[in-house]
């Protein structure tokens, strides 16, 4: 079974609008972690955001908000109000396993926005 | 503070032929992570060190590849011999594993052409 499953391979955005990317996950771990991140064409991999499980409050970073549902083993990246430059694949990504140095990360498969002007 | 640093970032080789990568971490950080990802798809996990010990490796093709850390703290990955579907960026990421939210760095990857 997959870890982690974004069901949007790609999505298209009008420039100063919001967008929700989906992310779905699988694990019987009470403890873990959520992160999503950004991979311009560029290649680099950019840390956008992070609930942890026991988080009472939905994640924030600037336009970055995770619509987090525990229940529903749901993690969706918001963004608002789309820039051109937000063109780029996203990740999700979970944190998983005991302690420190032993928890395995796993990502998803992605989702490539398209910001139209 | 300096990021992880990757080396090469490009290599072709033709298949049947070795091939390493290098990776260097974030000062201090115990963990260290190599991640394929093949064109169109995201990261996969072939490996995973906390200091210089594996964590995990059951996705790591044994009979082709090899990773060490030997002194727990940059770490060399190897395959040999390449194959065509080798073909990918091969990503290395650090963490520095004491908190729970501890994000993963990334390097630039290692984009790898087997012809």
């Amino acid at each position: 079974a997959q870890k982690i499953t974004q069901t949007q391979p790609g999505m298209f955005v009008q420039e100063k609008e919001a967008v929700t990317l989906d992310c779905t996950y699988d694990t019987s771990d009470p403890s873990y972690g959520l992160f999503w991140y950004k991979q311009p064409s560029s290649g680099e991999m950019i840390f956008l955001i992070y609930q942890g499980s026991y988080d009472q409050q939905n994640a924030t970073e600037g336009r970055y908000s995770l619509n987090f549902q525990k229940a529903r083993k749901s993690a969706n990246l918001v963004i608002s109000a789309s820039q051109l430059g937000d063109s780029a694949m996203y990740f999700c990504a979970m944190r998983e396993g005991p302690g420190g140095g032993y928890q395995k990360v796993t990502f998803g498969t992605g989702t490539k926005l398209q910001v139209i002007p | 503070e300096a990021g992880v640093a990757q080396s090469p970032r490009y290599k072709i080789i033709e298949k049947r032929q070795s091939v390493a990568f290098w990776c260097n971490p974030i000062s201090g950080h115990a963990t260290l992570y190599w991640y394929q990802q093949i064109l169109g798809q995201g990261p996969k996990l072939l490996i995973q060190f906390q200091n210089n010990g594996v964590v995990d490796d059951s996705q790591l093709p044994k009979d082709r590849f090899s990773a060490e850390r030997l002194k727990g703290v940059d770490s060399t990955l190897k395959i040999q011999p390449a194959k065509l579907e080798d073909s990918a960026v091969y990503l290395c990421a650090s963490r520095h594993s004491v908190a729970a939210n501890e994000k993963l760095f990334f390097g630039s990857g290692t984009q790898l052409s087997v012809l």
